[in-house]
């Protein structure tokens, strides 16, 4: 089983529809889990992280995390079409652990 | 957030010849650092972990001997490609670990692109 699993796509949608991403984890110790944006050719940028159950809100994103059911999730509303781009979940038991996920393919239609 | 920088960008070089990059983190200090690799639309691979002061932790299947890296400083890391070929092209990426206010997050530098000819 892997330790982070994403859908990998590609998931379209329209121009200023919500798009939702999602991620399941293995260990139930994981403490802190992020989302990473990553366009064609460009490294990682870190988008949002989460440690406690809930929302966390940033602007046009939302990561919603569920320790209970082991799932983290991420909210683009009003997509726009440079949102268009990979997606990575990760996760991070304790220390250097750190744990990726394939990563969505997401892209927004004009 | 955290700023790492990578240097070189690009680079572009025989097969045989030793390629050593450099990964700084800029604001702040960081006693771990990664070291990744992906290829043209493939996930990222952990290669190693480079603790400050101490031998870097290779994942299986990476050679060290091939794959030198430095951590001497709690602001640099360095991968040396040594005796490239050209299935090492490749587009390596680091990141360094900040431990300032929770939780523990990764911040990657820019990347390097390695094309051996």
């Amino acid at each position: 089983q892997k330790e982070v699993e994403q859908n990998s796509g590609p998931l379209s949608v329209p121009e200023g529809a919500i798009a939702s991403l999602n991620c399941t984890y293995s260990d139930r110790g994981s403490q802190s889990f992020f989302w990473y944006r990553q366009y064609s050719g460009k490294s990682p940028e870190l988008i949002m992280s989460i440690y406690s159950n809930g929302d966390k809100e940033d602007g046009r994103f939302t990561a919603q995390l569920n320790k209970a059911s082991q799932y983290v999730s991420l909210l683009i509303r009003d997509s726009q079409p440079s949102d268009s781009a990979t997606y990575l979940c990760a996760v991070n038991r304790s220390g250097n652990q750190f744990y990726f996920g394939t990563g969505t393919s997401l892209t927004v239609i004009p | 957030g955290a700023v790492v920088s990578q240097h070189p960008s690009r680079v572009i070089c025989k097969s045989g010849t030793s390629v050593k990059i450099e990964c700084r983190s800029l604001d702040f200090q960081a006693t771990t650092m990664f070291w990744y690799r992906q290829f043209p639309k493939q996930s990222l691979m952990l290669m190693a972990t480079s603790n400050e002061g101490s031998k870097a932790t290779y994942e299986q299947g990476v050679e060290k001997d091939k794959f030198l890296i430095n951590h001497a400083s709690l602001t640099l890391s360095t991968l040396t490609v040594t005796s490239a070929h050209p299935e090492d092209s490749s587009f390596y990426i680091c990141s360094a670990r900040d431990q300032r206010p929770p939780p523990d997050t990764q911040y990657f530098g820019p990347g390097t692109r390695l094309t051996v000819l």
